[in-house]
C-alpha cells in the first residue's frame, strides 16, 4: 500500500511554461485535494474532488486546473506558470471528505523563475 | 475576517517537559477542529480532531487537545515531550464541512 504518491519531487519552470503535478492514491478514497504551502502562511486549499468527474474550488484556485477521470488520480495543471506559484504542493486523499482523516503525499517543490 | 491563529511561531522545550501549543479561531459557529503534524520533509499527519461532544480529545502519539468554546480555542498538549516530537504543528478548521483552513504553524524544537 503506497498511500498517496506525488511526482515529481522537485521541478523548476520558467515563467509561462506549463506543467502537470501528478497525484495518485491506492486507498480507494473518494475525496482528494490539492494544497500549497508557503512560508509563514500554512497550507491553503487549491482544489478538491469528491469523486471521479467532480471537482470544486478551494481558497486559492486561480492559475490552476484540475480534473478527476479516475478515483486514483488527481492531477494539478499549471497552464502558464508565474513566480507567485513557487511553492510546495501537497496532495491529500480521504475516505470521507475534508472532515475525515486526510492522508498527505510527500509534496512537490516547485520553483518558477 | 474569519481566521485560524497560532500565536507562537516557534517553541523550544526540553525533552520530558510538558507542551502546550495554542490555537484560536474566529468563526461564528463551532467549526470542525484539527491538529496536524509535519515532520521535516514529510507530508502532514492527523494527530486528532474535534467535532462535538467531550471537549477533551485524545489523539495519537500521546497528544490531547481541549476545545474551549468561550475562548474559541483548541490548544494541543502533551505531558512529556520526546525528541521525536520535534516538527511543525498545524491547527486547522473546517467551518462548513467542505472548506479547510490551516493556521500558519508552530515549529517545535526539543532540546536534550
Amino acid at each position: 500500500n503506497a498511500g498517496v504518491t506525488q511526482t515529481p519531487k522537485f521541478q523548476v519552470l520558467k515563467t509561462g511554461q506549463s506543467m502537470t503535478l501528478q497525484c495518485a492514491q491506492d486507498m480507494n478514497h473518494e475525496y482528494m485535494s490539492w494544497y500549497r504551502q508557503d512560508p509563514g502562511m500554512g497550507l491553503r486549499l487549491i482544489h478538491y474532488s469528491v469523486g471521479a468527474g467532480i471537482t470544486d474550488q478551494g481558497e486559492v484556485p486561480n492559475g490552476y486546473n484540475v480534473s478527476r477521470s479516475t478515483t486514483e488520480d488527481f492531477p494539478l495543471r499549471l497552464l502558464s506558470a508565474a513566480p507567485s506559484q513557487t511553492s510546495v504542493y501537497f496532495c491529500a486523499s480521504s475516505p470521507g471528505g475534508l472532515t475525515d482523516t486526510q492522508y498527505f503525499g510527500p509534496g512537490t517543490r516547485l520553483t518558477v523563475l | 475576517a474569519q481566521s485560524v491563529t497560532q500565536p507562537d511561531i516557534h517553541i523550544t522545550v526540553s525533552e520530558g517537559a510538558s507542551l502546550e501549543l495554542r490555537c484560536n479561531y474566529s468563526y461564528g459557529a463551532t467549526p470542525y477542529l484539527f491538529w496536524y503534524v509535519q515532520s521535516p520533509g514529510q507530508g502532514l499527519q492527523l494527530l486528532l480532531k474535534y467535532f462535538s461532544g467531550d471537549t477533551l480529545v485524545q489523539g495519537i502519539k500521546g497528544f490531547e487537545a481541549e476545545f474551549k468554546r468561550s475562548q474559541s480555542s483548541f490548544n494541543l498538549r502533551k505531558p512529556s515531550v520526546h525528541w521525536s516530537d520535534a516538527a511543525e504543528y498545524f491547527c486547522a478548521v473546517d467551518p462548513t464541512g467542505n472548506q479547510f483552513y490551516f493556521g500558519t504553524g508552530t515549529s517545535l524544537t526539543v532540546i536534550p
